[in-house]
């Protein structure tokens, strides 16, 4: 069965330095997200991308963050200074989504663990 | 946020007995609706939906029914296994708004007892 993998598993970094989280999407899927969990948090939505440009982004998703599909494979979420509270599990996500407004199902990756110290 | 609820934080049933979870939400605006399990150190993963102009879905064990006045759902898993014990999140989104975010509850921990 098709899955969405996440690299790195678990990334530690000093505050104020960028990092990138990278997925890699199940091959036919058209949408792809972002989710984080602070611990003890419920999961929350970050942003979600679609046809090379962001669809829809919440208030967390600042100047801070950015995504990319570099090379039409990976999926890429960039933190440029992190901080403190940015230490969370970051889970991507990816659904079929055959048309705009279709009901798919989002396929999520096991996350990666980040660790701003 | 509290758009999205599951007000029971734990829940413990006997091996082969019947699971009941619930989930509650505020905004009418929502109407497609989700569960997911998930493990430690896992991602979460898909069980079941519902679309808000259906009132039940099945899917062998697994069972969701949603009650659009009361802004209500459930998951019944019958008969309820030692591998279901996890953690369960409902979600929602608002697709005919054109929105593609999920919203999630807080989730429920699951034990199922031997």
């Amino acid at each position: 069965e098709p899955e969405v993998t996440q690299t790195p598993s678990h990334q530690v970094t000093q505050m104020g330095q960028e990092v990138i989280l990278r997925c890699v999407p199940i091959s036919n899927h058209l949408y792809f997200y972002w989710y984080r969990q602070i611990l003890g948090q419920k999961v929350e939505f970050l942003v979600s991308f679609y046809n090379n440009e962001i669809s829809e982004k919440s208030e967390i998703f600042d100047d801070q963050f950015s995504v990319e599909r570099p090379d039409g494979s990976n999926f890429t979420l960039k933190i440029r200074s992190t901080k403190l509270e940015d230490s969370a599990m970051y889970f991507c996500a990816t659904s079929r989504g055959a048309s705009g407004r279709s009901r798919e199902t989002q396929y999520f990756g096991p996350g990666t663990r980040l660790l701003v110290l | 946020d509290q758009q999205v609820k599951q007000n029971s934080p734990s829940l413990s049933v006997q091996e082969g007995r019947i699971s009941i979870l619930n989930c509650d939400y505020t905004n009418s605006m929502f109407d497609y609706f989700l569960w997911y399990k998930k493990y430690p150190a896992e991602g979460p993963t898909f069980l079941i939906s519902i679309s808000s102009i259906k009132d039940k879905n099945e899917d062998g064990r697994f069972t969701v029914f949603l009650n659009k006045s009361a802004k209500h759902l459930s998951l019944h898993i019958v008969p309820s296994q030692p591998g279901d014990s996890a953690v369960y999140f409902c979600a929602a989104s608002a697709v005919l708004q054109g929105a593609q975010k999920l919203v999630f509850g807080q989730g429920t921990r699951l034990t199922i007892n031997p």
